[in-house]
């Protein structure tokens, strides 16, 4: 999965706090997707970003979750006043937008609730 | 949202290609389909997409069906490191959300 970098790779908060999740696409990408996977179950969509705008946020929870991407620097999924069931591994996936382009996925952030 | 039907799991001997079979019925003409694999749990990887023709590359080949109700991903030579869950999937990845179903299991043994 070279080129779409995120970070940390894994993150350990306790209830209440707050998560950020970083991620940078491949070179020449401008389209950013976040992805969930909850333990044993399958990447469900969560966001679609182009330069600070979203695209698509269907896959968002309601509440607590918010995603960005701004102008300058990485894309960034933030997670407030976390929960148990918050805890999944998280994928950011970037494509250049252009049609039929696939999209590359980075290795995860895995977010552990204590 | 996209639904594809796929094998839950499939066994292939290492050294011999592996066929992935995949049923998307309700694909529409301007649809392209992708394969993704994901190796335990790192991100998922792209393998291969196609719309009609045909396709090949360094991982894989893929093979559509004229009506292009369904597809199969062949992996000519499975090694060890080929054993993952393989999604297929199609729609408009490039301008939105992918989904994914449960994929197939490919376990490549010795």
């Amino acid at each position: 999965n070279a080129g779409v970098m995120q970070n940390p790779r894994h993150l350990v908060r306790r209830r209440g706090q707050e998560a950020r999740l970083r991620c940078s696409p491949m070179k020449g990408h401008s389209h950013v997707y976040w992805y969930r996977q909850l333990p044993e179950e399958g990447l469900k969509f969560m966001v679609y970003l182009q330069k600070e705008n979203i695209i698509d946020e269907s896959g968002m929870p309601k509440e607590r979750f918010s995603a960005e991407f701004p102008k300058e620097g990485p894309s960034i999924l933030r997670i407030q006043q976390v929960v148990r069931g918050d805890s999944a591994a998280y994928f950011c996936a970037s494509s250049p937008g252009q049609s039929n382009q696939p999209q590359h996925f980075g290795d995860g952030t895995r977010l552990s609730i204590l | 949202d996209a639904k594809t039907t796929q094998p839950t799991s499939m066994d292939c001997a290492e050294g011999r290609a592996a066929n992935l079979p995949c049923n998307h019925s309700t694909i529409s003409g301007n649809e392209y389909v992708y394969w993704y694999r994901q190796i335990h749990s790192q991100g998922p990887q792209y393998i291969i997409h196609g719309l009609k023709n045909n396709e090949t590359n360094e991982m894989a080949s893929l093979i559509i069906t004229e009506d292009r109700k369904s597809s199969t991903l062949i992996l000519p030579h499975a090694t060890l490191r080929d054993t993952a869950v393989y999604y297929c999937i199609y729609g408009g990845t490039s301008y939105g959300k992918l989904t994914f179903g449960q994929g197939t299991i490919l376990t490549v043994h010795p």
